[in-house]
């Protein structure tokens, strides 16, 4: 049963790159079936897309947060990581690693498998 | 890219039916049958619930059910039970490869 399991630095400093971990477990990461992608939840907030990618390594961002995101696969760990950068008090978060359908269009689908998350603040 | 409108809060008495919508544009929720939706119990990782606008994974009750018009979808859960008092969430796709969430729905089982 393939599972999703986020890790990284529980804090941040402002300004700084927060840099988090996903490792899939259970399955292959380099599947033609599947996007790879990060979702963020603020404390007592909605859920809000960062963004996903491919095995192949092709990225799809958050507009909001394209200019300080990268996210990158590792195909030969089954990992896949998040780096964002200049982080302020607003990325505070838990950061959750997701799996979603890539569909006959090539359309990112719904986000079937979903890690614990990783809380992530930001604090000097 | 605005996310997508949802009530704040619904609330239902054991065995009633309710529905959550979720409103949103023509790129997004009116344009593509990509329509997903999520329920999320407090301190719990997000569960998909239904995708596709109208498909159920397995092992998700048959009570949850999902409709679009236009550019709302639609949550409708019937026979109300305890155990669904959850947040939910609804997640379209908005084209150029990007994907949006509502802001989410209280659901209080009275």
């Amino acid at each position: 049963q393939l599972q999703l399991q986020g890790s990284g630095p529980g804090l941040v400093r402002p300004s700084e790159t927060l840099s988090l971990t996903c490792t899939v477990s259970g399955g292959s990461i380099s599947s033609s079936s599947y996007y790879w992608g990060l979702i963020r939840q603020p404390p007592g907030k909605g859920l809000e897309w960062v963004g996903s990618l491919y095995y192949s390594g092709s990225t799809y961002y958050n507009p909001s947060l394209k200019s300080r995101v990268t996210i990158f696969v590792d195909t030969s760990k089954d990992q896949f990581f998040l780096k964002l950068s200049s982080v302020t008090a607003a990325d505070t978060a838990v950061y959750y690693c997701a799996r979603s359908d890539k569909t006959g269009g090539g359309a990112i689908g719904a986000f079937d498998i979903w890690g614990l998350g990783t809380v992530v603040t930001v604090s000097s | 890219q605005s996310a997508l409108t949802q009530p704040a809060s619904v609330s239902g008495s054991p065995g009633q039916s309710i529905t959550i919508s979720c409103t949103g544009t023509s790129s997004d929720v009116g344009g593509y049958n990509y329509v997903s939706w999520y329920q999320q119990h407090p301190g719990k990782a997000p569960k998909l619930m239904i995708y596709d606008v109208n498909k159920r994974p397995s092992g998700v009750s048959n009570r949850f059910s999902g409709s679009k018009s236009g550019n709302t979808a639609s949550l409708t859960i019937c026979g109300l039970q305890a155990e669904d008092e959850a947040e939910y969430y609804c997640c379209s796709y908005a084209g150029s490869s990007t994907v949006l969430f509502g802001g989410g729905t209280s659901l209080t089982v009275l």
